[in-house]
């Protein structure tokens, strides 16, 4: 079955750059079926969507972070990646990647998702 | 954007019991609208999708109900596993999600 698996720093300075990857295991992430998104939790608080992007490169980020988000994919080694610039206190936060399924009608869903990762903004 | 809320925001329930959870969107969203359990320290889990269909694997005691601007979840009778937080979520804008702020079911 498909899995999904964050890797990157824990710790990143304040205006720095935040980078995570995501692999995807027991299925290809080329499929035209799916779009692959991060999300993030702030200690006890609730989710936020940050971006999705499409195999073939295509993105679309959430509009409250758009100007430091960039995602991307590398189809060779079955990974998408974040890059979150100018972090700050605020962007602490267990970070998820997720896979997001057309289930019916257009209805769209989150349908599997890493176990996340914890970075933590301090010097 | 499309903004979501749900309520109670914390509720304490006994196994065996009913319990619903409300999510009202901000405008009309059709069924574009998901619901996801999540346990401490772990990933949300998809339990509903399109409002009223079960996921997967996902036991027939939880259901989803609305449509418009407003859904419900309801447990038909609370198991132990059960206690968790809900979160609802939109899928109607294009490209754009956003999530309920959730709610916390905990034993009375």
């Amino acid at each position: 079955q498909v899995q999904l698996q964050e890797s990157g720093p824990g710790l990143v300075k304040p205006s720095q750059t935040l980078s995570l990857t995501c692999t995807v295991s027991g299925g290809s992430i080329s499929s035209g079926d799916y779009y692959w998104s991060w999300i993030r939790q702030p200690p006890g608080k609730g989710l936020e969507w940050i971006g999705y992007i499409y195999y073939s490169g295509s993105t679309y980020y959430n509009p409250s972070l758009k100007s430091r988000v960039t995602i991307s994919v590398d189809t060779s080694k079955n990974q998408f990646s974040l890059k979150l610039s100018s972090v700050t206190a605020a962007d602490t936060a267990v970070y998820y990647c997720a896979r997001e399924v057309v289930v019916v009608a257009a209805t769209r869903a989150f349908d599997i998702w890493g176990q996340g990762t914890m970075v933590t903004v301090s010097s | 954007d499309i903004q979501m809320t749900q309520s109670p925001s914390s509720l304490s329930a006994s196994v065996g019991d009913r319990v619903t959870i409300t999510c009202r969107a901000s405008q009309s969203i059709s069924s574009y609208l998901n619901w996801y359990q999540q346990k401490p320290g772990k990933a949300p889990k998809l339990l509903i999708y399109a409002a009223s269909s079960l996921q997967s694997g996902v036991p027939s005691r939880f259901s989803g109900s609305g449509s418009g601007t407003d859904f419900t979840l309801t447990i038909s009778s609370l198991q132990p596993e059960d206690f968790a937080t809900y979160y609802c979520q939109q899928s109607y804008s294009t490209g754009v999600v956003t999530f309920g702020p959730g709610t916390k079911v905990d034993i009375k």
